[in-house]
């Protein structure tokens, strides 16, 4: 099917790191990207890894690519609250003349202080 | 700013009337996706256009069509609509339609069916 599982919620004391996880459904997607949507706000793209790549590092972002068991995580070094929001990963799953996006259901982020 | 523009960013109408939801891609973007994010359904895939031609369909109602213009801005129209209807309408742009390196987003048209 196609669906791209996230858990729900997860919940983080400022100061520590917060991960994420994602099991996605295409082993010939191309790419994997997170978006993060604050309340009220659109999809702000945070990072993304080509399907070769198994970890890539972006300041306080660390994203790890398990392509075997169809895994990504995403995780966030030293968490601020003013990272608290949903985030969503997604996944490039390749079509015969296009590759389409597709989300994973969101995690709902929670940091308090 | 992602520099993809959505137009209106609100949106109140009734039951069985017809809406049309404007998307206009950053400079240079081809591609023009359209998602449906809902409280129920999370962010649903409808419709990707690509430099004019659909090329992929998600699940997307017969109520609903798009297209994309000569220019690349795309345009979501939403017919007969439904209570069901309402939600956020996020439209994405990107470079190409293979090889995706970045998609970016709209800040969406809330679409509130009374």
């Amino acid at each position: 099917g196609e669906d791209v599982e996230q858990s729900l919620f997860l919940s983080v004391r400022e100061g520590d790191s917060s991960v994420i996880n994602c099991t996605y459904t295409d082993s010939s997607s191309t790419y994997l990207y997170w978006y993060k949507q604050e309340p009220g706000a659109g999809l702000q793209l945070l990072t993304y890894i080509f399907s070769n790549m198994d970890m890539k590092q972006d300041q306080r972002l660390t994203v790890l690519l398990n392509k075997k068991d169809k895994h990504l995580s995403l995780r966030i070094a030293d968490t601020q609250t003013g990272d608290s929001a949903i985030y969503f990963c997604a996944e490039a799953s390749p079509l015969y003349n296009t590759d389409k996006l597709i989300f994973g259901t969101g995690t709902r982020l929670q940091v308090f202080p | 700013d992602s520099g993809v523009t959505q137009t209106p960013k609100h949106l109140i109408t009734a039951t069985g009337q017809r809406v049309t939801l404007r998307c206009s891609p950053r400079s240079g973007d081809l591609s023009v996706y359209w998602y449906q994010q809902s409280l129920d359904q999370g962010l649903q895939f409808l419709i990707q256009y690509y430099n004019g031609e659909e090329r992929a369909k998600g699940n997307i109602l017969e109520r609903f069509s798009a297209q994309q213009f000569p220019d690349l801005h795309s345009e979501l129209n939403l017919s007969s609509l439904e209570l069901g209807d309402s939600a956020l309408y996020f439209c994405a742009s990107s470079p190409r339609d293979r090889g995706l390196t970045e998609a970016f987003f709209g800040q969406g048209t809330r679409l509130t069916v009374v």
